[in-house]
């Protein structure tokens, strides 16, 4: 089973700065025959579902700003704000959909400092 | 609008049964994996179960194997958990999620949309 962590595992940042969240999986979820990795990133507000907001690890889902973006391959991945704004208060997730079972991060809380 | 609405969430005894639901509309349901993630109250989510297409393949996170039971109703655009032998450990808000499908000869698999969960309270 591939195991994912977080950290950190909250993170208190100031209005207009950059927000940085590490995910790494405990095995590569990069698809050889596809260059794609299977990693995914959720974003959830209290009271919420996790909406989507990256997939293949790098790719922005439609309607997600532009201050969101995710890199990394293999086995270490990242999720930055560019730009942190106070509707981004949220819990995020990373996911592996490269096989079963399909695993998520613990979450990292991310706060207005 | 791609929507699923869960229902069937409740307050279960320990040992007893229930029955989850999830309908789907707004996409061609028969076209894609659906899945089950739990979270319990403050916890942070937890795979349960998927089912293939067509319904002929499951999986189980091993918490659940055996217990609970994943299908689907193609023809009702409907998914299913059956959930029995029901512990306080399996108190949760449950999710049913969109998963993979074939786009352009690649297989896709994030989770997307989200229902907005029904909560299963398991006590005596």
């Amino acid at each position: 089973d591939i195991v994912m962590t977080q950290s950190p595992d909250s993170l208190a940042v100031s209005l207009g700065e950059r927000a940085t969240i590490n995910c790494k999986s405990s095995d590569s979820v990069l698809y050889s025959s596809s260059s794609r990795n299977y990693l995914a990133w959720y974003q959830q507000k209290p009271g919420q579902p996790p909406k989507l907001l990256i997939y293949w690890a790098s790719t922005r889902e439609s309607g997600v700003p532009d201050r969101f973006s995710g890199s990394g391959s293999g086995t270490d991945f990242t999720l930055t704000i560019s730009s942190l704004q106070a509707e981004d208060v949220a819990v995020y997730y990373c996911q592996q959909y490269y096989s079963s079972p399909y695993s998520f991060g613990p979450g990292t809380k991310l706060e207005i400092k | 609008e791609v929507q699923l609405v869960e229902s069937g969430g409740g307050l279960v005894q320990p040992g007893g049964s229930l029955r989850l639901s999830c309908a789907a509309s707004g996409f061609t349901f028969r076209n894609y994996w659906m899945h089950w993630v739990r979270q319990a109250p403050g916890k942070g989510l937890v795979w349960v179960s998927r089912i293939n297409s067509d319904g002929s393949s499951t999986n189980y996170a091993d918490s659940v194997k055996g217990r609970f039971s994943i299908s689907r109703d193609n023809a009702k655009n409907t998914l299913y958990l059956q959930m029995n032998s029901l512990r306080a450990e399996d108190t949760a808000v449950y999710y049913c999620a969109r998963g993979g499908t074939i786009v352009r000869g690649v297989i896709t698999g994030w989770f997307d949309p989200w229902g907005q969960g029904t909560l299963v309270t398991v006590s005596s």
